[in-house]
């Protein structure tokens, strides 16, 4: 079956550490993008990558890096940067990145210890 | 610039009734317009897309017609049931760009 996978589905931050969270989909998509729900609110844009080896910042890219070295893959870390991470993670994929369908993986909810 | 707007919840529906959620959005192109749904602890799925004006979209007893003289994709079921409740959540994609509503929480009594 064709879909995205996130993992892992909780995750732990101590102080100062950075996280990595993975997102994989075998869709054939070019574009993927990230996405943080904080607890009763919509979705807001961290980054998104139209194409293999080219990412760009969303709304809230500060505290957050991403890497697209392979068609399949778009994880995204945490850093130590980032002073409130605990949310929702969710990471989407879509055919292209003018205007199509996002289809979305089951999320990671990321917790600080 | 672009915007969705839905109405607040949470919803509250005995089982059986009808829904209606409202969405208005503003857009300075074209754009497409979806209804995604989030059950507790998951990840959105789509629910039903309209692509241009007067479209209507449906999908598990769910419609939506695009509206564009009223700028609205309001979503309707004419009987819900308890498994749908969930918190649902309308979008615009236009000009490359995705806008989310800020979701409307559905809780369905028995």
């Amino acid at each position: 079956d064709g879909g995205i996978t996130q993992s892992p589905k909780y995750l732990f931050r101590k102080e100062g550490q950075n996280v990595t969270l993975s997102c994989e989909q075998n869709l054939n998509h070019d574009a993927m993008y990230w996405y943080r729900q904080d607890p009763g609110q919509g979705l807001r844009l961290i980054y998104y990558s139209q194409i293999v080896n080219d990412f760009q910042k969303g709304d809230i890219a500060e505290g957050y890096s991403v890497s697209r070295e392979k068609k399949e893959s778009f994880p995204l870390t945490v850093t130590s940067a980032q002073k409130n991470p605990t949310a929702f993670y969710l990471c989407a994929s879509s055919t292209d990145h003018g205007g199509a369908t996002q289809y979305f993986g089951p999320g990671t909810r990321l917790l600080v210890l | 610039g672009d915007s969705v707007t839905q109405m607040e919840g949470p919803v509250t529906l005995s089982e059986e009734a009808f829904l209606t959620i409202n969405c208005t959005y503003t857009a300075t192109g074209y754009p497409s317009l979806f209804w995604y749904v989030q059950y507790p602890g998951e990840g959105l799925q789509l629910l039903l897309k309209a692509t241009k004006a007067d479209d209507k979209g449906s999908n598990k007893g769910f419609e939506a017609t695009y509206r564009k003289e009223t700028t609205s994709f309001h979503l309707e079921k004419g009987s819900v049931q308890v498994s749908d409740s969930a918190v649902y959540f309308c979008a615009l994609s236009d000009r490359n760009k995705f806008y989310f509503g800020s979701g409307t929480k559905l809780n369905v009594k028995p």
